[in-house]
């Protein structure tokens, strides 16, 4: 079974501080991604990483960083976390390069309810 | 720009009812298209999937859909809903990149 772990289920920061979600997959996934999930938005990419040390802007980018050292791990870089980063944070990781008509399923950690005060 | 859109936020059901969630995506060529469930307090998992061949795709826990290219949509259904069955619902495209566009989401609920 796929697995992917995030390091925290819930957060707790205030506000300017700088914060850090991890996330870790164990089978090898070339591809690794991180969202957001708020009610009635769904989910929102924020940064994705398709290999070691290459990254790619999502759709809200602004006010996050990320970080891919190793294959295996990707991490969510808050530099000054606001009041307006409070959500659910996701992280994802897929096997495929993303062609169209291949299966390139996403496979999801538990996610990290991340509030800011 | 590429878009998903789920045409229920919410829907209450009693249990035994049929389901049926739209689901309709912006975009002419190829497509994958998902539908991902979020149980209470569980992380996101594929309910279904389509990338090619037979239009209608079935999932698990009873689940199908179906890919209706001239109407760009791929509509989840279930004939017959469980009070186990609560969750939220996502319809999700991919059109060949890395992105995967997710719609906004309905939350089922299903009264025992």
């Amino acid at each position: 079974d796929v697995k992917v772990t995030q390091s925290s289920r819930y957060l707790v920061k205030r506000t300017g501080e700088k914060v850090f979600l991890e996330c870790v997959q164990d089978m090898d996934h070339e591809n690794m991604f991180w969202y957001r999930q708020d009610p009635g938005l769904g989910l929102r990419l924020i940064y994705f990483s398709y290999d070691v040390k290459m990254k790619e802007k999502g759709d809200i980018p602004e006010g996050y960083s990320v970080s891919r050292e190793k294959k295996e791990r990707f991490s969510l870089i808050l530099e000054s976390a606001s009041t307006n980063q409070t959500s659910m944070y996701l992280c994802a990781s897929s096997s495929q390069l993303g062609l169209a008509g291949t299966n390139n399923e996403q496979f999801f950690g538990p996610g990290t309810r991340l509030t800011v005060l | 720009a590429q878009s998903v859109s789920q045409h229920n936020h919410h829907v209450i059901l009693s249990e035994a009812a049929s389901l049926e969630l739209g689901c309709n995506y912006s975009y002419g060529g190829t497509v994958n298209l998902f539908w991902y469930v979020q149980y209470p307090g569980q992380h996101l998992q594929l309910l279904l999937k389509y990338f090619s061949g037979d239009p209608l795709v079935k999932g698990i826990k009873g689940f199908e859909a179906e890919f209706i290219k001239s109407k760009f949509s791929f509509n989840l259904r279930k004939p017959s809903v469980q009070w186990s069955d609560t969750a939220e619902y996502f319809c999700a495209v991919n059109t060949g990149g890395f992105k995967t566009i997710f719609g906004a989401g309905t939350r089922l609920f299903v009264k025992a």
